[in-house]
């Protein structure tokens, strides 16, 4: 069964730093890996994907993540962090096989970046 | 607004009473989903359709759960005899039938049990 990890419960950032939020997974063969974001009281926002390709991954809002398959690892990345970058940070994981949908989420990171 | 509806937003019932949550997905959209959040973890898989068919049941959806999709357009979740475990965040999300396609989320319905 995939799953992921998000070593981090808080990352603190001052703005206009460079923010990374790190993500390991693990799962059977090649896998689908996302990033979603959350603000208070609403639902999960999608912000990038890995599919297969090019190993650097460009998203919404300036966000960015890299693939790393030796290292099973999809870190989420932002070279300049905005007071409105505050919110949770939540890695997912499926496996590029027919049959399973489910993605697995890790528990998430709290991503503070201030002032 | 076209992005995936939930109703309602809130919910609180006293233990044992059956609720029922509505989720209406992105029209296009013929896979839909049903995750569970609790506090400080993020979402669980409950369970997948496709069109209406349910293709996949997580081991968390116990018997008090149930999902349908009649039309292959709108799903319900009903959770029977409710009990404050169930106590959480229950999220829909829709996508369209490519592998590699992100899942779109509804704002969910946070149902409270006391």
């Amino acid at each position: 069964a995939q799953s992921v990890a998000q070593p981090e419960d808080q990352v603190n950032v001052a703005e206009g730093n460079p923010l990374t939020v790190k993500c390991t997974y693990s799962v059977s063969g090649n896998p689908y890996l996302f990033w979603y974001v959350q603000y208070p009281n609403r639902g999960l926002q999608f912000l990038l994907k890995y599919i297969t390709g090019d190993n650097l991954v460009k998203g919404s809002y300036g966000f960015e993540a890299e693939f790393n398959k030796s290292q099973t690892s999809f870190h989420l990345k932002k070279p300049s962090a905005l007071v409105s970058d505050s919110a949770l940070y939540f890695c997912a994981v499926r496996p590029q096989s027919y049959g399973n949908n489910r993605l697995a989420f890790g528990k998430g990171n709290q991503v503070v970046v201030i002032p | 607004d076209t992005g995936v509806s939930q109703d309602p937003r809130h919910k609180i019932t006293k233990r044992g009473q059956n609720v029922t949550f509505r989720c209406d997905p992105i029209s296009e959209h013929n896979r839909l989903y049903w995750y569970r959040q609790t506090l400080g973890q993020g979402p669980e898989f409950l369970t997948y359709f496709q069109n209406e068919a349910q293709l996949e049941k997580s081991r968390l959806l116990s018997d008090r759960f149930s999902a349908e999709r009649p039309k292959g357009s709108f799903s319900t979740l009903e959770i029977q005899r409710t009990e404050q475990g169930d106590s959480a965040m229950y999220l829909c999300a829709s996508s369209v039938a490519e592998m590699n396609t992100e899942a779109f989320f509804g704002q969910g319905t946070r149902l409270t049990v006391v």
